[in-house]
């Protein structure tokens, strides 16, 4: 079974330069997440989608990160502009039901450095 | 007070010792708990996973949750270098929260 993929691995940009990250999640799995994840910091959620509705985005920054899953599969998160602050990995992860459960498997990130 | 507390280590230990790792919640509403384990440059996997209190073991992993003292941890029995790696805890009652991690080294 394939796993949840992402690209880029790594991504170094300037602040004020914006930056999109994309991720393909398990076959067949409704729930797709993407996190962010500071050096020395568990991960904290961005944003979760059930197909491709949104469930909760409430500790997106809305002025700056958009994320969106088309067709209910594939998905995309940008940064425009970035800052300094958003260096960290990014992390995908799916499941076939929702968070209750607590069954995510991750993608191997996207490391975003912003000089 | 944050809602996932877990104590960022380092931990470093020798090959066959028992390791244990620790997490405390404010949050009574999780229900399921669960230990991922993350390698350098890699996304966390899941490594144990309970629903509610009580035990559970899988092979020389034991996790344990305590619900009453809002605690749970999880043993390493007979480490061996290829634990060494980031324990994350986390911890789910609808919305699932992860502790900062314990980097654990395991030394032959």
């Amino acid at each position: 079974e394939a796993g949840v993929a992402q690209s880029p691995r790594y991504k170094i940009i300037e602040k004020r330069q914006s930056v999109a990250f994309w991720c393909n999640p398990i076959s067949g799995h409704a729930t797709l997440y993407w996190y962010q994840q500071i050096l020395g910091q568990g991960p904290k959620l961005l944003i979760q989608f059930q197909n491709n509705g949104v469930v909760d985005d409430s500790q997106l920054p809305k002025d700056r990160f958009s994320a969106e899953r088309l067709k209910g599969v594939d998905s995309t998160l940008k940064i425009q502009p970035a800052k300094l602050e958003d260096s960290a990995v990014y992390l995908c992860a799916s499941s076939l039901v929702g968070p209750s459960t607590g069954e995510l498997f991750f993608g191997e990130g996207s490391r975003l450095t912003v000089l | 007070q944050k809602e996932v507390e877990q104590d960022p280590g380092p931990l470093s230990v020798p090959e066959g010792a028992i390791v244990s790792l620790n997490c405390t919640y404010s949050n009574s509403a999780f229900q399921y708990f669960m230990w991922y384990r993350q390698y350098s440059r890699k996304g966390p996997e899941l490594l144990m996973y309970t629903y509610s209190s009580g035990n559970k073991e899988d092979g020389r992993f034991t996790a344990q949750v305590d619900k009453s003292s809002k605690y749970i941890s999880l043993f390493i029995r007979d480490s061996q270098p290829s634990d060494s790696a980031t324990y994350l805890c986390a911890m789910s009652g609808g919305d699932m929260r992860f502790g900062a991690g314990t980097r654990l080294t395991v030394k032959p």
